[in-house]
């Protein structure tokens, strides 16, 4: 079971970056998915999650109405767009799998380092 | 939705006991029995330890434990090891517009 971030990077305030988060391993469609970000020297945050069918969407203040979370079932990946990039964006994005009927978040990206300066 | 609230640090000898807390409110801890925690040593990847208040997913060491009394949760690492150094994180479900909470974070020292 893996999940793997891509997409991180240099960006300036103001700017746009999407993130993917690839899964395999595991049925992933059976799974929601979450993004949690660290900032440098700061505890995890969680900002971000979308349901098995993509039909639900839910955010942290922080980012609502400047990210947005999507997926692609067919490609076992999941997309974060962030416009409106701010220099407090700036951390490392890890993408987590919920659990199947039960909570908590069980497998986790190695992260994805978005720097916005 | 405000961060719950860590110890900043904690340490403890090998083979001791140590307590970590987790305080909410009743939108959060005190509202469900939704409360994980995780390890997290820089640089890796985030392990979920303990899940649903007190269980533990298989494969995670039986000298990690979890509880929770009204709005605050609790893990206690039992036999305290080197390698339990780490980052130890509480996440809560709540009932606010922010459906998820993680705690500050406590650092904890194998002296």
């Amino acid at each position: 079971m893996q999940l793997v971030e891509s997409g991180g990077g240099l960006v300036q305030p103001g700017g746009s970056l999407t993130l993917s988060c690839a899964a395999s391993g595991f049925t992933f469609s059976s799974h929601w998915i979450h993004w949690v970000r660290q900032a440098p020297g700061k505890g995890l945050v969680w900002f971000s999650r979308i349901n098995t069918d993509a039909t639900t969407t839910n955010y942290a203040d922080s980012v609502r109405g400047r990210f947005t979370i999507s997926r692609d079932n067919a490609k076992n990946t999941v997309y974060l767009q962030m416009n409106s990039l701010r220099a407090e964006d700036t951390a490392v994005y890890y993408c987590a799998r919920g659990r199947f009927l039960a909570y908590g978040m069980d497998v986790w990206g190695q992260g994805t380092t978005v720097t916005v300066s | 939705q405000s961060a719950l609230t860590q110890p900043a640090s904690v340490s403890g000898s090998p083979g001791q006991s140590i307590t970590i807390s987790c305080s909410g409110t009743s939108s959060d801890v005190g509202a469900y029995n939704y409360v994980s925690w995780y390890q997290h040593h820089p640089g890796k990847a985030p392990k979920l330890i303990i899940s649903d208040v007190s269980n533990r997913p298989s494969g995670v060491s039986d000298r990690f434990s979890g509880s929770k009394s009204g709005n605050t949760a609790s893990l206690t690492i039992s036999g305290l090891q080197a390698e339990d150094e780490a980052d130890y994180y509480c996440n809560s479900y709540t009932n606010t517009n922010t459906p998820y909470v993680f705690g500050t974070g406590t650092k904890v020292t194998v002296l």
